[in-house]
């Protein structure tokens, strides 16, 4: 079992839909980070959070700390959003090692 | 400049030739994290530099890999004697402190490995 999972894998939706994509994580950790990593490659690092919640424009990123889970929500979706969405944890459990998830492939249809 | 910056931003070699990757970090950080990420699969930790020094190289997927940083800034992974499951692509990323700090990671375009 991987100490970082992800859901769902892959997610379709339509232009203006609210869109939720999970991570959960078996390890002890000091920050999770979530990136987005463009068709093109590109990753770029979207929050980093270690309790609570953040928001930063469409984007919301919130952790339950003691339910090992986070949740990154995008409201009012794209077709500039789809994208690959990473979930990252550094664990204190691994000597402060970054653990990646597999990612969540977002395709926004017009 | 702004950003971490890396190059060549591809490279297609043959097996059996070495190749060296650069990274150019966001001046003013003092960690800097390689990561590879192969075809179809997540991204993989290879190394990390807190200042000139590695206090972690466990990534490193064999002891073809090695990596070097000098003056706290521009770092260098070399692959020698390549083979084709090192295609991969190749990415760098800056921090302000190292991995016992929570600070974000800014992470580089990538260099894109290909042997033939």
């Amino acid at each position: 079992k991987n100490e970082v999972e992800q859901s769902p894998q892959n997610l379709t939706a339509q232009e203006g839909e609210f869109i939720t994509i999970n991570c959960s994580y078996s390890v002890g950790i000091s920050a999770l980070h979530w990136l987005q990593q463009h068709p093109g490659g590109g990753i770029v690092s979207l929050f980093m959070l270690s309790s609570g919640k953040k928001k930063h424009g469409r984007l919301i990123a919130t952790i339950n700390i003691q339910e090992k889970h986070s949740s990154l929500h995008i409201t009012a979706s794209h077709p500039r959003d789809s994208a690959v969405y990473i979930c990252a944890v550094r664990s204190w459990d691994r000597d402060d090692k970054i653990i990646f998830g597999k990612g969540t492939r977002l395709h926004i249809l017009p | 400049g702004a950003g971490v910056s890396q190059s060549p931003s591809n490279k297609v070699t043959e097996k059996g030739k070495d190749v060296e990757l650069r990274c150019d970090p966001i001046s003013g950080h003092t960690a800097l994290y390689w990561y590879r990420q192969s075809l179809g699969q997540g991204l993989e930790f290879l190394i990390y530099f807190q200042g000139n020094s590695a206090p972690d190289k466990s990534g490193l997927p064999s002891d073809r890999f090695s990596a070097e940083r000098t003056g706290g800034s521009v770092s260098t992974l070399t692959i020698q004697r390549t083979q084709q499951e090192d295609s991969a692509v190749y990415l760098c990323a800056s921090s302000l402190a190292g991995m016992g700090s929570y600070n974000e990671q800014f992470f580089g375009p990538g260099t894109r490995l290909t042997v033939l």
